[in-house]
């Protein structure tokens, strides 16, 4: 399994502002994808967070808006930017590529952020 | 693109009791994998069952089973003896293969356990 530590836990934030999520995981790993869950709602891949180049995003979202790092095999942030009330959901990072874990998905805890 | 379909938005049972959530997907794939995911009010989102379409034989965990029929793309999910700490949002998952954890999610059924 793999321990995946988000920060920060929750934020209110002003609208135009941007914020930057960090997720730390305890172990390297192949894979790091980051996933939005707006209120009341499913969970929507955001993109695909590359050790080392330009995370891949999914239809509907650009790297303006979530810009994505990913410096080394344990660590990634995503940053909200220019933030609108719309942006208020939480944000999800998950990790898969396990051994012994074939196909699955850990997650953190998330980050809840709200938009005034 | 592969979709996952929960049709329960809603379920409430008494403690004890078994229920059943349903999950129906759509893929074109032949070698797959199914989740059921649970997410309590803390947020974790935490892996009940997971089941490998190659494998014929359902999966079990303790009270947690499912009935997996390929042909009818159809997954779900019973809980036996329910118990207070069921209580939560579930979600069926879709993954497309090994080494690709891209996985599709359902809207999720949101179960309550009354005492």
């Amino acid at each position: 399994s793999a321990v995946i530590s988000q920060k920060p836990s929750r934020d209110i934030c002003q609208r135009g502002t941007s914020l930057t999520i960090q997720c730390q995981v305890d172990s390297q790993v192949t894979m790091m994808f980051w996933y939005r869950q707006q209120p009341g709602q499913s969970l929507t891949l955001i993109a695909t967070a590359n050790q080392g180049s330009e995370a891949t995003y999914e239809s509907g979202f650009v790297i303006d808006k979530f810009p994505i790092s990913r410096p080394n095999l344990t660590f990634s942030t995503l940053t909200v930017s220019n933030m609108s009330p719309e942006d208020s959901s939480i944000y999800l990072c998950s990790v898969g590529g396990i051994q012994g874990a074939a196909g699955e998905l850990f997650f953190g805890e998330g980050s809840r952020l709200t938009v005034l | 693109a592969q979709t996952v379909t929960q049709s329960q938005p809603e379920m409430s049972v008494q403690e004890a009791e078994t229920v059943t959530l349903s999950c129906t997907y759509d893929t074109s794939e032949s070698n797959y994998y199914l989740f059921w995911y649970k997410q309590p009010p803390s947020r974790q989102m935490i892996l009940v069952i997971r089941q490998e379409a190659y494998k014929q034989q359902n999966a079990t965990e303790n009270r947690f089973s499912v009935n997996f029929q390929k042909a009818a793309k159809s997954f779900s999910l019973k809980i036996s003896d329910s118990q207070l700490g069921d209580t939560a949002m579930y979600f069926c998952a879709f993954g497309p293969n090994f080494g690709n954890e891209k996985l599709t999610f359902g809207t999720g059924t949101r179960l309550t356990i009354i005492p």
